[in-house]
């Protein structure tokens, strides 16, 4: 069991690139949740989703971000136009259905530098 | 406002001793209370969850209290050792609020020889 696959670990973009960010859940998991670490700041949620399905986005910025879990494959986190205040560490974390009472799994993140 | 608090200062203290962490929330209603180790360039682990209707709950050296009159859960590491030195992050699940963690901003624990 390989537990949350993100990729890539590091991720340099100059301002006005597009970043993407992927995460692949546990097996079997598939509720999928992405958090944002700013440098000295605590993990931020961002957005919650299930196979195909956006649950939650009440913590995404309302521009140039994006996500999605398709049917097939890993879930995305896109990020527009990146500016520096995007640089931060991404984490993805995922969890089984009926899981509020459970811990969640996290990945080790995506370091994002925007230059 | 609603925050989640928890000791802003490192937390160094000598080996073989008990750790004890704090974690303070206001206007919240946590159904669910968790705690996290985050280790330089990590992502959380998981350690401990507790439920808002259990006082206490406990796993090898690890111990967690949870009072929702004084809205406040304590997280205890006995016998500690170099290993446990981490950041250490509360994060709830609140009633009504879905699936998503609220986390606080973490204390980081030192643990000396």
């Amino acid at each position: 069991n390989a537990g949350v696959m993100q990729n890539p670990r590091h991720l340099v973009r100059r301002r006005g690139q597009e970043a993407r960010l992927r995460c692949s859940p546990m097996k079997g998991h598939s509720h999928v949740y992405w958090y944002r670490q700013l440098p000295e700041e605590g993990l931020k949620f961002m957005v919650y989703l299930q196979k195909e399905n956006i649950i939650d986005e009440s913590g995404m910025p309302k521009e140039r971000f994006s996500a999605e879990f398709p049917k097939e494959g890993p879930s995305i986190l896109r990020i527009q136009q990146v500016v520096r205040g995007d640089s931060a560490a991404y984490f993805c974390a995922s969890s089984p259905p009926g899981s509020r009472s459970y811990g969640y799994t996290f990945g080790s993140g995506t370091r994002l530098t925007v230059v | 406002s609603q925050k989640i608090e928890q000791n802003s200062e490192a937390l160094n203290i000598q080996e073989g001793k008990t750790a004890t962490l704090t974690c303070n929330y206001t206007n919240y209603s946590p159904a669910y209370l968790q705690w996290y180790r985050q280790d330089p360039g990590r992502g959380p682990v998981f350690l401990l969850l507790i439920r808002e209707n259990e006082k206490e709950k406990r796993k090898e050296r690890l111990k967690v209290t949870f009072d929702t009159t004084l809205k406040q859960s304590l997280f205890h590491i006995t016998a500690s050792q170099p290993a446990d030195s981490a950041t250490y992050l509360c994060a709830l699940i609140l009633t009504g609020g879905g699936n998503k963690l609220t986390f606080g901003t973490g204390t980081q624990l030192k643990v000396e020889l």
